[in-house]
């Protein structure tokens, strides 16, 4: 399975972009690439998921380099609601359980 | 829509005594799961209800923990004489059937052992 390597945390200044990396390297052909975060004391959202292409939805876009190996999240007008953890999943078994990791800890600083 | 809900949002119990938690799934969608998260830490997956199919009970931690999905719906996860170490948020999900369909969460239970 596919496991990702995400910074531990980012600060961002409130109305610029938060661009939030992940390393996949090892992610096989048929995977997809998810994107949740956890706001405080609140149950994991979804955010965005891709294969191969870029993605853009309401909430954010998502960049998949050309090898797959690693992705970016971007948010392009960062809130302070958007302080949150932010987690990159390569779901197991053909989209079964996810394995949350560390995730990245997102401050948006006013 | 309706999203995934939960109850009790909170529940304190005593060391050993019972406990029941419910899900209620998004309307139409056929996959359910469970999972739990202590504090400060990641998920840890519990169980994954698939239509008729039997359960993949792989995750549950002890035979202490048990759950059931009645009329393809409505979950309930029941931890029998619990732990102090039980405490921790449970969250459920749900997704449609398919192999990459996204899995909506919860708004979880906390549930506290004294």
């Amino acid at each position: 399975d596919a496991k990702t390597t995400q910074p531990t945390s980012m600060d961002c200044a409130e109305g610029r972009a938060a661009n939030l990396p992940c390393n996949h390297s090892t992610i096989s052909g048929n995977e997809y690439v998810y994107w949740y975060r956890q706001i405080h004391s609140q149950g994991p959202q979804y955010i965005i998921h891709g294969l191969k292409n870029n993605e853009t939805n309401e909430m954010a876009s998502l960049i998949i380099t050309e090898d797959r190996k690693s992705s970016t999240l971007i948010l392009p007008h960062a809130t302070l609601r958007d302080t949150a953890v932010y987690y990159c999943i390569v779901p197991q078994n053909a989209g079964n359980m996810l394995t949350f990791g560390g995730g990245t800890r997102l401050m948006v600083k006013p | 829509g309706a999203g995934v809900s939960q109850s009790p949002s909170n529940k304190v119990t005593e060391k050993g005594k019972d406990v029941e938690l419910r899900c209620d799934p998004i309307s139409g969608h056929t996959a359910l799961y469970w999972y739990r998260q202590s504090l400060g830490q990641g998920l840890e997956f519990l169980i994954y209800f698939q239509g008729n199919s039997a359960p993949d009970k792989s995750g549950l931690p002890s035979d202490r923990f048990s759950a059931e999905r009645t009329g393809g719906s409505v979950s309930t996860l029941t931890i029998q004489r619990t732990q102090q170490e039980d405490s921790a948020v449970y969250l459920c999900a749900s997704r449609t059937s398919g192999g990459q369909e996204t899995q909506y969460f919860g708004p979880g239970t906390r549930l506290l052992v004294l």
